[in-house]
């Protein structure tokens, strides 16, 4: 898997929309971008991905620069419950089975 | 169906004893990985099974490290002559394969290991 590079951590205040920045500048053309989240004492759990266009779903939205070369995962509204390490992986659809490798990821603390 | 299972969720053990973890994976998942983590680091790779087939390891997993999935559903981590630096997090997770490579994992809650 291609290497992300991300902040070490980050702060929000409680309700307000965070942005959460990957950089992947060597990401090839059948790379997907993953985000995963790990609470507290947690196994990480599967948040949201993309390929090209931006990404929606009940947990966050993915946004995806036009060259592919950095993504934002927004969480539209933070809430204590967000407080996690928030993971970027790049996985290679092409050929066969490839590892999925995680990075340190982003401490992400929510203020009340 | 309850997610992955693992059992059990600490350990706590002497230096030089043998310790065994068990990974059960969402049914009709065939895909199964196992990671290590450690204190403020990301999960890292341990090994992967498609249905029984052990596939890939990483260097990580010495010698003293043994992981099997005899038919296909539950799987064993087996670590023999722990030595303090086995002390982390060993995490579980399932996939279902997908064609694009691309399916979601699922995480079990991991068994923490700790050598005295």
């Amino acid at each position: 898997d291609a290497k992300t590079t991300q902040p070490n951590s980050m702060e929000s205040n409680e309700e307000e929309p965070v942005h959460l920045p990957c950089n992947h500048s060597t990401i090839s053309g059948t790379d997907y971008i993953h985000w995963y989240r790990q609470l507290p004492s947690q196994g990480p759990e599967y948040v949201i991905h993309g390929l090209t266009s931006n990404v929606n779903n009940r947990m966050a939205s993915l946004a995806i620069a036009e060259d592919r070369k950095s993504s934002t995962l927004i969480l539209h509204r933070a809430t204590l419950r967000d407080a996690a390490v928030y993971y970027c992986i790049l996985r290679d659809s092409s050929g066969g089975y490839q590892k999925v490798t995680f990075g340190t990821g982003t401490k992400l603390q929510v203020i009340p | 169906d309850t997610g992955v299972s693992q059992d059990p969720r600490h350990k706590i053990t002497k230096r030089g004893q043998n310790v065994t973890f068990r990974c059960d994976p969402i049914s009709e998942h065939n895909r199964l990985y196992w990671y290590r983590q450690t204190l403020g680091q990301g999960p890292e790779f341990l090994t992967y099974f498609q249905n029984e087939a052990q596939l890939e390891k990483s260097r990580l997993l010495s010698d003293r490290f043994s992981a099997e999935r005899p038919k296909g559903s539950f799987s064993t981590l087996e670590i023999q002559r722990t030595e303090q630096g086995d002390s982390a997090m060993y995490l579980c997770a399932s996939s279902p394969f997908k064609g694009l490579n691309t399916g979601e994992l699922f995480f079990g809650e991991g068994s923490r290991l700790t050598v005295l």
